[in-house]
């Protein structure tokens, strides 16, 4: 299964309301994550399941998505936000598979 | 607190080896499922390979499949990767990441949380 993002890259101003797009090869359930990940940094989960968020995460980040259409939704974007984001397929087992990343600039 | 420290990296030539560690702590290691993703310089993210929380079960992704090998030892709380023939397309900051899950509804999710801090590997001559 194979993941692409899109765009490859994004700039917004902080305040704006950003989506981000991964899209499957195949259909895989709800079975998505996304992972935030800033210079230097290792990544952070933001949402698993597609849409549940993990605790500790801002409201402001939402998921989306089923089969092979997933959105990762910024409500209103902060400083702090700007970031590459990922998207990664997990099953009951590996290969894992992690999309391209969508790298969020401030414009 | 949930921690993972990876050790081990380093600059080595090709075709040599490379042994990296993580020692996890805060939580019941053997109860979970462990990962190494690695991220090549500028690049994004690729999973490497996983083990069961037994450590019975490996599993490898085909651009390391015969050359780098996954185990655990949980009676330390430490994971390994084994690295041999090693590429210069294997430089990276090579993470360790606990895997969770949720079975409490119809379908498994799973996710990776926390993430180690990650441990540079040079592959140079």
């Amino acid at each position: 299964i194979q993941l692409t993002q899109s765009p490859s890259s994004l700039s917004a101003s902080v305040g704006d309301r950003v989506t981000f797009t991964c899209r499957a090869s195949q259909g895989i359930s709800s079975h998505l994550a996304w992972y935030q990940q800033k210079p230097g940094k290792a990544p952070k989960l933001l949402i698993y399941a597609a849409s549940t968020l993990q605790s500790g995460v801002p409201s402001r980040f939402s998921g989306s998505g089923s089969g092979t259409d997933f959105t990762l939704t910024i409500s209103s974007l902060q400083p702090e936000d700007f970031a590459t984001y990922y998207c990664q397929h997990l099953n009951s087992y590996p290969p894992y598979t992690f999309g391209q990343g969508t790298k969020l600039e401030i414009k | 607190e949930v921690q993972l420290l990876e050790s081990g990296g380093g600059l080595v030539q090709p075709g040599g080896s490379l042994r990296l560690s993580c020692a996890a702590s805060g939580f019941t290691f053997s109860s979970y499922a462990m990962s190494w993703v690695r991220q090549a310089p500028g690049k994004g993210l690729e999973w490497v390979s996983g083990i069961s929380e037994s450590g019975d079960t490996t599993y490898y992704a085909d651009s390391v499949k015969g050359r780098f090998t996954i185990s655990r030892d949980n009676s330390r709380n430490t994971l390994y990767l084994q690295m041999s023939g090693l590429r210069a397309e294997d430089t990276a900051v090579y993470y360790c990441a606990k895997e969770e899950g949720d079975s409490s509804g119809v379908y498994y999710y799973n996710w990776f949380d926390p993430w180690g801090q990650g441990t540079l590997v040079s592959v140079s001559s």
